[in-house]
């Protein structure tokens, strides 16, 4: 079975942190990406990744960063945590073909 | 601005009548219409898809249906069930664009049993 794993469910970090969120597909996809969802927001991308070292933005990429090294692996990072950077952040992959998108089951990321 | 547009935030329906989702969409380049289904704490899981050269799929309980005249397409779900209650989302690709997905806001429906 296909898998998308985020290294966690829930985090609570401080302001002025900066924080790792990791993302793991063992599908051998290309193309993965950053999620954020928001009420009343729906899905908002915030970066994604066509292939090893590659990136472009999203939507709403500011504030974010992103890294990936190896293909199974698509790192976001958070520079400098915000409170309005609480939210659920998904992971998710795609092959270079499309069209459907796997996610992972998502980390619940809370700045105080 | 969004290519991928759900009204009606919220639905209500009763266990084994028929769920209907909207969504409607800009881009007449888009090659697929997917439909997810998330519940709170969860990840979006896939649902079902419609090529942009057809006008219907059906899967067991649910069917999609594309008017890509009116740019609009539907999710049936019939009969609704209580484990249906989620909140669903339609997306669209342009797999000849850059091959990322344009996600609507989201619906949520509840099955009342």
């Amino acid at each position: 079975d296909v898998k998308v794993t985020q290294s966690s469910r829930y985090l609570v970090k401080r302001t002025g942190e900066k924080v790792f969120l990791e993302c793991v597909q063992d599908m051998d996809h290309e193309n993965m990406f950053w999620y954020r969802q928001d009420p009343g927001l729906g899905l908002r991308l915030i970066y994604f990744s066509y292939d090893v070292k590659m990136k472009e933005k999203g939507d709403i990429p500011e504030g974010y960063s992103v890294s990936r090294e190896k293909k199974e692996r698509f790192s976001l990072i958070l520079e400098s945590a915000s409170t309005n950077q609480t939210s659920m952040y998904l992971c998710a992959s795609s092959p270079r073909t499309g069209p459907r998108a796997f996610f992972g089951q998502g980390t619940r990321l809370t700045v105080v | 601005d969004q290519q991928v547009k759900q009204n009606s935030p919220s639905l209500s329906v009763q266990e084994g009548r028929i769920s209907i989702l909207n969504c409607d969409y800009t881009n007449s380049m888009f090659d697929y219409f997917l439909w997810y289904k998330k519940y709170p704490a969860e990840g979006p899981t896939f649902l079902i898809s419609i090529s942009s050269i057809k006008d219907k799929n059906e899967d067991g309980r649910f069917t999609v249906f594309l008017n890509k005249s009116a740019k609009h397409l539907s999710l049936h779900i019939v009969p609704s069930q209580p484990g249906d209650s989620a909140v669903y989302f339609c997306a669209a690709i342009s797999l000849k664009g850059n091959n990322r997905l344009a996600f609507g806001k989201g619906n949520q429906v509840v099955v009342i049993p």
